[in-house]
């Protein structure tokens, strides 16, 4: 069985330019979640896919979008970055469809915005 | 507005004995949650879970209780193992979709 895989493992990027962080879900999943994990709190909910449509959306601007391909596998994209962005991005894949399906996730990407 | 609570942000506990870890959430319509462990450098790994319609889940040394009229689970650890040594976090979900987090508990089992 395959985990959830995410790349790149860290990113270095400037304020106001644009960042694609990339997640492969875990085999047998359909659903991908994203998380954002600033340093000292829980993981909080970007948005989730399935079946390639967003199915869910937390607190966070439209600058943050994401896709979701055939092969269930994702992207975050985030545009015009700022200071505050910088935090580890959790992806994570579940079963929808099996109620009550726990979240697996992948070892994050970690993002510094200077 | 944090939904999910845990006001310890660390425990000590000796190897072998029982580690209690405890999680506050405000919002009734929660009705399926999770215990999650997370090493540094690694994703949260999945723990255990627990729906709202049982008070108690056991999975090998991991239990789970659930205190619907209280809007309080715990996750008990026994025996405690240094490889416990972890920040542990608990979630919550009302729709099935979204997820709400605690701010964690740093597990530390002294050997």
């Amino acid at each position: 069985e395959t985990g959830v895989t995410q790349s790149p493992t860290h990113l270095i990027k400037t304020r106001g330019q644009q960042v694609t962080l990339r997640c492969s879900s875990q085999s047998g999943h359909n659903t991908v979640s994203w998380y954002q994990q600033a340093l000292g709190q829980g993981p909080q909910f970007i948005f989730q896919y399935y079946r390639e449509e967003e199915n869910g959306r937390g607190n966070f601007p439209p600058r943050f979008s994401g896709l979701q391909f055939p092969n269930y596998s994702s992207e975050l994209n985030v545009n015009a970055l700022e200071l505050d962005d910088s935090a580890l991005y959790l992806c994570a894949s579940s079963l929808s469809g099996s109620y009550n399906s726990p979240l697996h996730f992948g070892n994050g990407t970690r993002l510094t915005v200077t | 507005d944090q939904q999910v609570k845990q006001n310890s942000p660390s425990l000590s506990v000796q190897e072998g004995r029982i580690s209690i870890l405890n999680c506050d959430y405000t919002n009734s319509m929660f009705d399926y949650f999770l215990w999650y462990k997370k090493y540094p450098a690694e994703g949260p790994t999945f723990l255990i879970s627990i729906s709202s319609i049982k008070d108690k889940n056991e999975d090998g040394r991991f239990t789970v209780f659930l205190n619907k009229s209280a809007k309080h689970l715990s996750l008990h650890i026994v025996p405690s193992q240094p490889g416990d040594s972890a920040v542990y976090f608990c979630a919550a979900s009302a729709v099935g979709n979204q997820f709400y987090f605690g701010t964690g508990t740093s597990l530390t089992v002294i050997p």
